[in-house]
This record gives C-alpha cells, sequence and structure tokens, in this order.
C-alpha cells in the first residue's frame, strides 16, 4: 500500500490560509468517506483535527476543516496562527488492504 | 480523560524480540479498537497494525512491512493492549505509539515508546 501524496511543505502568514491536499485513489480516498487529518508537533503526540473527511472532534477549533473532491482530500486551516506550525498528515482507509494509509506528511509554516 | 501509556521500549540488536505494552483509562477498554503507529527517525507516521474489539471478532490487521513479524493482541481483564514484535530489523527504529481507533481514525493517542534496534 503506497503513502497518500501531499505536498512536503505550505507557508502562510498570521491571519491568512492555508489549504493541503492529499492524493490517493479510488480505492482509498476515492472510495470511502474515511479520511483524517492529525497535526503533529516534533516530540509530542499527533493530535487528530479531522475525521471522516469533515468532522472536527471535540475541542478542534473551526479554522480547521476538511473536504475530499474525487481521489482528492484537503484540509484548509483559516486565520493561521503561530501555533498552528506543525507536521499535518492525512490518513485513508484502504478497500484494498483493509487497513489505513498514511500520507507522506507536510511542514506548514507560519511565517 | 482518556489515557494511553506506552511502556517497553528500548535498544535491541538486529533479529531480537521486544514485547511492547500500552495500559489504557479512562474509557470502555474491551468496547474500543486499537492500533499501533510508529514514526522512525526523520520520516513520517506509518500505520503498523489494528486490532477490532472482541464482539467484533478480535481480528488484527498490519502493515505489509511487519506483516509475520510482529503481532497484536489485548488483555480486556487488565485493560492493556500490546505489540509482540520479532526478527526486528534496523528501519523497525521508531517511536511507537498506541492509539484509539473510531470510524478509521486514530482519535486518541499515548505519548510513545521509543524502540532502537542496532547493534
Amino acid at each position: 500500500q503506497s503513502a497518500l501524496t501531499q505536498p512536503p511543505s505550505a507557508s502562510g502568514s498570521p491571519g491568512q490560509s492555508v489549504t493541503i491536499s492529499c492524493t490517493g485513489t479510488s480505492s482509498d480516498v476515492g472510495g470511502y468517506s474515511y479520511v483524517s487529518w492529525y497535526q503533529h508537533h516534533p516530540g509530542k503526540a499527533p493530535k487528530l483535527m479531522i475525521y471522516e473527511v469533515s468532522k472536527r472532534p471535540s475541542g478542534v477549533p473551526d479554522r480547521f476543516s476538511g473536504s475530499k473532491s474525487g481521489n482528492t482530500a484537503s484540509l484548509t486551516v483559516s486565520g493561521l496562527q503561530a501555533e498552528d506550525e506543525a507536521d499535518y498528515y492525512c490518513s485513508s482507509y484502504s478497500g484494498s488492504s483493509n487497513f489505513y494509509v498514511f500520507g507522506t506528511g507536510t511542514k506548514v509554516t507560519v511565517l | 480523560e482518556v489515557q494511553l501509556v506506552e511502556s517497553g521500549g528500548g535498544l535491541v540488536q538486529p533479529g531480537g524480540s521486544l514485547r511492547l505494552s500500552c495500559a489504557a483509562s479512562g474509557f470502555t477498554f474491551n468496547n474500543a479498537w486499537m492500533s499501533w503507529v510508529r514514526q522512525a527517525p526523520g520520516k513520517g507516521l506509518e500505520w503498523v497494525g489494528r486490532i477490532n474489539k472482541k464482539t467484533d471478532g478480535g481480528t488484527t490487521e498490519y502493515a505489509a512491512p511487519v506483516k509475520g513479524r510482529f503481532t497484536i493482541s489485548r488483555d480486556d481483564s487488565k485493560n492493556t493492549l500490546y505489540l509482540q514484535m520479532n526478527s526486528l530489523k534496523t528501519d523497525d527504529t521508531g517511536v511507537y505509539y498506541c492509539t484509539t481507533i473510531r470510524t478509521a481514525a486514530a482519535d486518541c493517542w499515548g505519548q510513545g515508546t521509543l524502540v532502537t534496534v542496532s547493534s
């Protein structure tokens, strides 16, 4: 199972928006509504930010939103704040393996 | 409050074995699907394996790189998840996280335990 494809980096100034893409295939991202997104500050435990494509767990700010079109999912962070600087990973259920696959990860920098 | 505390990491030689444990509290463990996720130094997150709850068959799934070498099990009487790792390779070096699973997402994470495979 190959990793989902994410851009290595993304950046924006405080208050701006940044969107991260996550491209898979019809066997994973495109075939199921089981895409999730994680925020990972190095040295800390990753944190779930979005599940089932666009749902936010309790406590996650509504500045974080998710969507999907075809085989590509996206995470948008609006109103960027300094604490949003982190690595972000997407994940999807894969029907071909009956398991999950992560994306390659995107480092978000707040300028 | 959900708590997941991993233990058992350390230094092991290639070809050796190690068993990781994850002590769970703050939720109904026997009703939860659980997983292990790892991160090699300087690399991204990687799913290792998953175990369903017993009423869903208690079945397991593994990522291709660990299939046949790693085994996930659970002791619901002790609220503990395990990862038995055999025939370890240097590529298995990394931080191993225990997570709960809800609708194909890892919704709660432990702090991780470091496994180093080196001679």
